[in-house]
């Protein structure tokens, strides 16, 4: 089975800190992904990567930035954490390139902005 | 721009009841339509999905058919279990998206014993 991990469940940072959400996916897929999960608006994509030290930009970036030196790795940074980053952050990883492929999911790290 | 609407939640029903949850889209293209389903405490995980006009995906009880004259992905279960309880979300796929999901805002689904 594809795992897919997220470093922490829960974090709690105060107004300005610098947060790392990291994720490691175990099945050698070349895709990843990072969502935010806000009630009554869905999933959203904030950046994606098809490949080692490669990104794009999602749907809302702003405010986030990530890093890809390992396939296996995708971490996502907070350069300047706000309360309105408080969310769910989900991570997730596709084998293919060419778009069609099941996401595979992590847990999810809730992380609180005070 | 591609768009997922989902019916507002949250759905409570009782045990062996029949499931309705709407999903229509808006998209360029010929989309793949999914449904993916969140657990409580646990990541998303795909439910079913259609690929084409009149394809019919399921699995675990749960059905959708994809209709592209009414642009839909409704999904349904004809007994719903306590073990059924999560959140479900729509979600679509298109050429001009290909790379990425556009998923709905999701459905809270309870159901009671």
């Amino acid at each position: 089975d594809v795992k897919v991990t997220q470093s922490s469940r829960y974090l709690v940072k105060r107004t300005g800190e610098k947060v790392f959400l990291e994720c490691v996916q175990d099945m050698d897929h070349e895709n990843m992904f990072w969502y935010r999960q806000d009630p009554g608006l869905g999933l959203r994509l904030i950046y994606f990567s098809y490949d080692v030290k490669m990104k794009e930009k999602g749907d809302i970036p702003e405010g986030y930035s990530v890093s890809r030196e390992k396939k296996e790795r995708f971490s996502l940074i907070l350069e300047s954490a706000s309360t309105n980053q408080t969310s769910m952050y989900l991570c997730a990883s596709r084998r293919d390139r060419g778009g069609t492929g099941e996401l595979f999911f992590g847990e999810g790290s809730r992380l609180t902005v005070l | 721009g591609d768009s997922v609407t989902q019916m507002e939640g949250p759905v409570t029903l009782s045990e062996e009841a029949f499931l309705t949850i709407n999903c229509t889209y808006t998209a360029t293209g010929y989309p793949s339509l999914f449904w993916y389903v969140q657990y409580p405490g646990e990541g998303l995980q795909l439910l079913l999905k259609a690929t084409k006009a009149d394809d019919k995906g399921s699995n675990k009880g749960f059905e959708a058919t994809y209709r592209k004259e009414t642009t839909s992905f409704h999904l349904e279960k004809g007994s719903v279990q306590v073990s059924d309880s999560a959140v479900y979300f729509c979600a679509l796929l298109t050429f001009r998206s290909a790379r990425q999901l556009t998923f709905g805002s999701g459905t809270q689904l309870t159901v009671l014993p």
